[in-house]
């Protein structure tokens, strides 16, 4: 089945810092692949929607320029929280599909904690 | 805008009795994918379900099952012969046919007692 990596799983950084985090799809390339936040027990909240070689789609509300999202490769996608501050530790998902309509299948990586101190 | 509704926060189910997990939802898509999501304490997020909607027939995995009801907009989950390790956070979320942005709800959280 199709599986999705993400890395790290934990990370916590000092405030004014930048993280990274990488999402792969393993066996299968991703059209697209999106990045979520997820708050604690609360539900996921969309981010923002990559494309392979092209410039991300932001939600309503999220910083383009705090949330940086690259997707260089069709197996690859990466977050970096730039200049992070303690409000922006929380869990975020990706997932990876792909492509649209059909057998679409949506994977999910398993989530990266961060925590800014 | 796609909109997903889950009522109930938190239920509770006794190991192999049954349990059903409410949700609605609003699209003005005509054609669109719905879901069913488990996440566990570990946080990993794992299909449970999916229903197209262009299909009348409900969506049936081992012990979980949906009812689906396309007019009045709900998307119900039926767990069957509930066990100890069906404990976890259930989402529903939906996707418009021609795009793969998954909504999610609010989720519910559910508790298999022995």
């Amino acid at each position: 089945g199709a599986v999705v990596s993400q890395h790290p799983s934990r990370v916590i950084c000092k405030s004014g810092t930048s993280v990274k985090i990488e999402c792969r799809s393993l066996d299968f390339q991703a059209t697209t692949m999106f990045w979520y936040r997820q708050f604690p027990k609360q539900s996921l909240m969309l981010m923002a929607t990559s494309n392979e070689g092209s410039k991300a789609t932001y939600e309503q509300g999220v910083e383009k320029d705090k949330f940086l999202i690259n997707h260089a490769s069709l197996t690859l996608s990466t977050l970096t929280v730039t200049s992070a501050h303690p409000e922006d530790s929380s869990f975020y998902i990706c997932s990876a599909s792909p492509g649209t309509g059909g057998e679409s299948r949506y994977t999910f990586g398993s989530g990266t904690r961060l925590t800014v101190v | 805008a796609q909109t997903v509704t889950q009522s109930q926060p938190e239920m509770s189910v006794q190991e192999a009795e049954t349990v059903t997990l409410s949700c609605t939802y609003d699209t003005s898509e005509n054609n669109y994918y719905l879901f069913w999501y488990k996440q566990p304490p570990s946080r990993q997020m794992i299909l449970v379900i999916r229903q197209e909607a262009y299909k009348q027939q409900n969506a049936t995995e081992n012990r979980f099952s949906v009812n689906f009801q396309k007019a009045a907009k709900s998307f119900s989950l039926k767990i069957s012969d509930s066990q100890l390790g069906d404990t976890a956070m259930y989402f529903c979320a939906s996707a418009p046919y021609n795009t793969d942005k998954l909504i999610f709800g609010t989720g519910t959280r559910l508790q298999v007692f022995p």
